[in-house]
């Protein structure tokens, strides 16, 4: 287990303002991943990254950045927040080879 | 990735097994199938995985038809915590680029 905790849990927002979600792993896992989860469409995914500073989008990046400046923690930052961004976000991480992903216990964001 | 298709939902009894069932015909030969499940409101949790032998763990067993076109995910003796969206993805090894997409996923609802 990646022991993988995600920050805040929750987060009630005003649309404009920017967010930050973060991701944090215990186990020095290469690969990190963020995803949102919306009625209708499953499990999406937004960024990933494959060590510090390497990062690349996903299918549903538009409005949102990463960082990983470190290998523990994974950013995902919303610039300017807007109400399609209300979603469930989650995190994984998974460690070199073939492995499954570890996932965290989700941030749910509200945009009002 | 090749896709997978799974039914969009099943039922099984307390205590009987449940067989979880997913085509994926256009699986290539360097792909694996995975299997995870996210229960209500929480993350999705890794299950079992395998290239073209069954496996076996202490939560599943999967079991790949030899042509790799199908495989079915095995809990031996369901109980009511195991009521939950199940998902079965296909995959190339680990890298860069190998990422997992989740489709809609069979609901499986163990009833008393």
């Amino acid at each position: 287990d990646a022991g993988i905790t995600q920050s805040p849990r929750h987060k009630v927002t005003e649309t404009g303002t920017p967010v930050t979600l973060r991701c944090h792993q215990t186990e020095n896992h290469r690969y990190m991943y963020w995803y949102r989860q919306d009625p209708g469409h499953g499990l999406r995914l937004i960024h990933y990254s494959y060590g510090v500073k390497d990062t690349d989008k996903g299918e549903v990046s538009d409005g949102y950045s990463v960082s990983r400046s470190k290998t523990e923690d994974f950013l995902l930052t919303l610039e300017s927040a807007t109400s399609s961004q209300t979603s469930v976000y989650f995190c994984a991480a998974q460690r070199e080879g073939n492995y499954g992903y570890t996932f965290g216990s989700g941030t749910r964001l509200t945009v009002v | 990735d090749a896709k997978t298709t799974q039914p969009p939902s099943m039922d099984c009894a307390e205590g009987r097994a449940a067989n979880l069932p997913c085509n994926h015909s256009t699986i290539s030969g360097n792909e694996y199938v995975y299997w995870y499940r996210q229960i209500h409101s929480q993350g999705p949790q890794y299950i079992i995985h395998g290239l073209k032998n069954n496996e076996t763990n202490e939560m599943a067993s999967l079991i790949i038809t030899e042509d790799r076109k199908s495989s079915t995910l095995i809990l031996p003796h369901a109980t009511l915590r195991d009521t939950a969206v199940y998902y079965c993805i296909v995959r190339t090894h680990t890298g860069a680029n190998s990422k997992l997409t989740f489709g809609k996923g069979i609901t499986l609802s163990v009833r008393p």
